[in-house]
């Protein structure tokens, strides 16, 4: 079946310790976003990614890193630079980017939970 | 500023009721809107879009949007809820920012359908 695959679902992180979160699609989407879902606050962008080997700055980018060096996979890593990683992580693809105007749908992969030990 | 507003925290309602889980929002230019739903620890699924077009949307699982321009609104609707239909609802709006759209997404409603 397509869709967006996240894992672990759930991470433990000790203090100073930088974790990575995958993030695959099959859907032959374009474009991949990473959000962070606090209760409460809804969702806030992290990094995007309109096509391979590029990546965009979100609303909260300090403290994390990205890359995309396939289509399928936009892995997010959490740095010891994020003070407060405690959060649920959503993955989300569409097939063009939201930022062209193309009112395309995001999709969003199952989530995984992030705790700081 | 561009915004979303989901005023209402929470709805309760009772199964077989119609229920309504409201948005609103402040932005320049034609919006584009959204609905989904969260159910616990899981992804957000896609319920519903408004982009152009006829006002009433119909998407999944019975749900229905009004697009309202006036009134700057695009409330969520069922006829009837049912129980598996409590969980968390998100509106979001997006809108030009600048050269590019930007997405904006509302706080969310819990929604509860009481049996």
């Amino acid at each position: 079946d397509g869709g967006i695959t996240q894992s672990p679902k759930y991470l433990f992180r000790k203090e100073g310790q930088n974790v990575t979160l995958s993030c695959e699609q099959n859907l032959n989407h374009d474009a991949m976003y990473w959000y962070r879902q606090d209760p409460g606050q809804g969702l806030r962008l992290i990094y995007y990614s309109q096509i391979v080997n590029d990546f965009q700055k979100g609303d909260i980018a300090e403290g994390y890193s990205v890359s995309r060096e396939k289509k399928e996979s936009f892995p997010l890593t959490v740095t010891s630079a994020q003070k407060n990683p405690t959060a649920f992580y959503l993955c989300a693809s569409s097939i063009r980017p939201i930022v062209t105007g193309s009112g395309n749908t995001i999709y969003f992969g199952e989530g995984s939970w992030l705790t700081v030990v | 500023a561009q915004s979303v507003a989901q005023p209402e925290d929470q709805v309760n309602v009772a199964e077989g009721n119609p229920l309504t889980v409201k948005c609103t929002y402040s932005v320049s230019g034609n919006p584009y809107l959204f609905w989904y739903v969260q159910y616990p620890n899981r992804g957000l699924q896609f319920l519903l879009k408004y982009i152009t077009g006829d006002n009433l949307v119909k998407g999944s699982y019975g749900f229905e949007a009004e697009f309202n321009k006036s009134q700057t609104s695009f409330h969520l609707k069922k006829p009837s809820a049912l129980v598996s239909d409590s969980a968390l609802y998100f509106c979001a709006v997006s809108h030009n920012a600048g050269n590019n759209r930007k997405l904006i997404w509302g706080l969310g409603t819990s929604l509860a359908v009481n049996p």
